[in-house]
């Protein structure tokens, strides 16, 4: 069945530092990949999907494009803010319906 | 207005009772879910309903009981509750079409602590 991997945090930065959280994927087909994002006490929020090959996802700064020849889908930021401090998830649905299988989650921390 | 909207946020609560966690949306969605979030963030999904039709019933115990009476509404009931319960319980919905799943919107969590 369809799987995601993700990498295991935490991850420490500095305001401004470049951000990159991997995920890779396994799945049938070529099914729509998310990230979603979890502030500190809320539930997750979308930040960006793909629903094709070689699509970009963006939002506020972050960017993952679907590669299908790696089966990945990594998530990257330019110049992380303090805000931007969260837990990261990649996610993709079943191979049957629509419910959402998701990675372990990142969790990121941003000091100023 | 809030898109999804659960209560109660924080449930405490003894071994062996029975509680419930209502969950309700104003989006119009047809499908709602209930994931589990545990202690180490790792989300599962339990349980999805399409038009008030239980679609997905993942391996979880028959102690849990979900109920949509309408499709903007989804409840949990659990009963005999036991510690391993303890989680944060996420209400979602999605509005999904033939070109594949639609952005989830999920709920601000209920927290259960099982003591």
């Amino acid at each position: 069945g369809n799987s995601v991997t993700q990498m295991e945090g935490p991850v420490t930065l500095s305001e401004e530092a470049f951000l990159t959280i991997n995920c890779t994927y396994t799945a049938t087909g070529y099914p729509s990949l998310f990230w979603y994002v979890q502030y500190p006490g809320e539930g997750l929020q979308l930040l960006l999907k793909a629903t094709k090959a070689d699509d970009k996802g963006s939002n506020k700064g972050f960017e993952a494009t679907y590669r299908k020849e790696t089966t990945s889908f990594h998530l990257e930021k330019g110049s992380v803010q303090v805000s931007d401090s969260a837990v990261y998830f990649c996610a993709l649905p079943r191979e049957a319906g629509t419910a959402l299988i998701f990675g372990k989650g990142t969790t990121l921390s941003v000091s100023s | 207005d809030t898109a999804v909207s659960q209560t109660p946020k924080y449930l405490v609560t003894q071994m062996g009772n029975d509680k419930s966690i209502k969950c309700e949306q104003n989006l119009g969605h047809d499908t709602m879910y209930w994931y589990k979030q545990d202690s180490k963030k790792f989300l599962k999904i339990m349980f999805s309903y399409n038009n008030k039709e239980l679609i997905i019933n993942e391996t979880v115990p028959n102690r849990f009981s979900p109920k949509s009476p309408d499709k903007a509404h989804l409840n949990l009931h659990i009963n005999s509750l036991e510690l391993g319960d303890s989680a944060v319980y996420f209400c979602a919905s999605s509005q999904d079409a033939a070109g594949g799943p639609a952005e989830q919107y999920f709920g601000p969590g209920t927290r259960l602590t099982v003591t």
